[in-house]
């Protein structure tokens, strides 16, 4: 069955540490996205992609990164983990870009910065 | 004022009543509107997405769009135990993909 995988479920990282969070599906979507979710701030979109070579930032881009150099995979890497990047990740994909595709989200990491 | 709002909950329904759930949103150019439903320590997933005006019904579960007041809503028939949860409100503005996601509203079905 197509799907979406996350790795690591759970990442424990130190202030500082440059950490790359790993996205991958089987549905061969065009389009991958990468959110975060806190408390009180619901989800909130980190990056997106909407095919290979081409990436675009969200609404709290600062302090990551992404590239996108197969249909597969959108790696999300924090450059300088901090605090404030504790968090939980979700990765998530749709097939098209039309106003309608559903996005289908993976399992999530868990992210700690000490 | 946020994009997209939801009441924060909870929500407590008696098993068997109806839950209303409502959303907000300010960007009038917003098209399409996605319920998620997400599981305490998972991952959300989608209920149904509406982009009419009116109602659209999927067995349990009722989306409701009214675009000039600018609120879509979600009712669930007949709540069960199982349907606690948090319930995420997501808008689609504009061409492409994007969600912005309302801050979600738990609810808390008692037997």
């Amino acid at each position: 069955d197509a799907e979406i995988t996350q790795s690591p479920r759970h990442k424990i990282t130190e202030t500082g540490r440059q950490v790359t969070l790993a996205c991958h599906q089987t549905w061969n979507h065009n389009n991958m996205f990468w959110y975060r979710q806190d408390l009180g701030h619901g989800l909130r979109l980190i990056h997106y992609s909407y095919g290979v070579q081409d990436t675009n930032k969200g609404e709290v881009s600062d302090g990551y990164s992404v590239s996108r150099s197969n249909t597969e995979d959108l790696p999300l890497t924090l450059e300088s983990a901090a605090s404030s990047q504790t968090s939980v990740y979700f990765c998530a994909s749709s097939e098209s870009g039309t106003h309608m595709e559903t996005q289908y989200f993976g399992p999530g990491t868990r992210l700690l910065v000490l | 004022q946020k994009e997209v709002e939801q009441n924060s909950g909870p929500l407590s329904v008696p098993e068997g009543a109806i839950a209303s759930l409502n959303c907000t949103y300010s960007d009038r150019g917003s098209q399409s509107f996605f319920w998620y439903r997400q599981y305490s320590g998972k991952s959300p997933e989608l209920i149904m997405f509406i982009y009419s005006n009116g109602d659209k019904e999927d067995g349990r579960f009722t989306a409701q769009l009214n675009k000039a007041s600018q609120y879509v809503s979600l009712l669930i028939r007949d709540s069960q135990p199982s349907d606690s949860a948090t319930y995420l409100c997501a808008v689609n503005r504009a061409a492409g993909n994007k969600l912005t996601f309302g801050g979600g509203t738990r609810v808390l079905v008692k037997p």
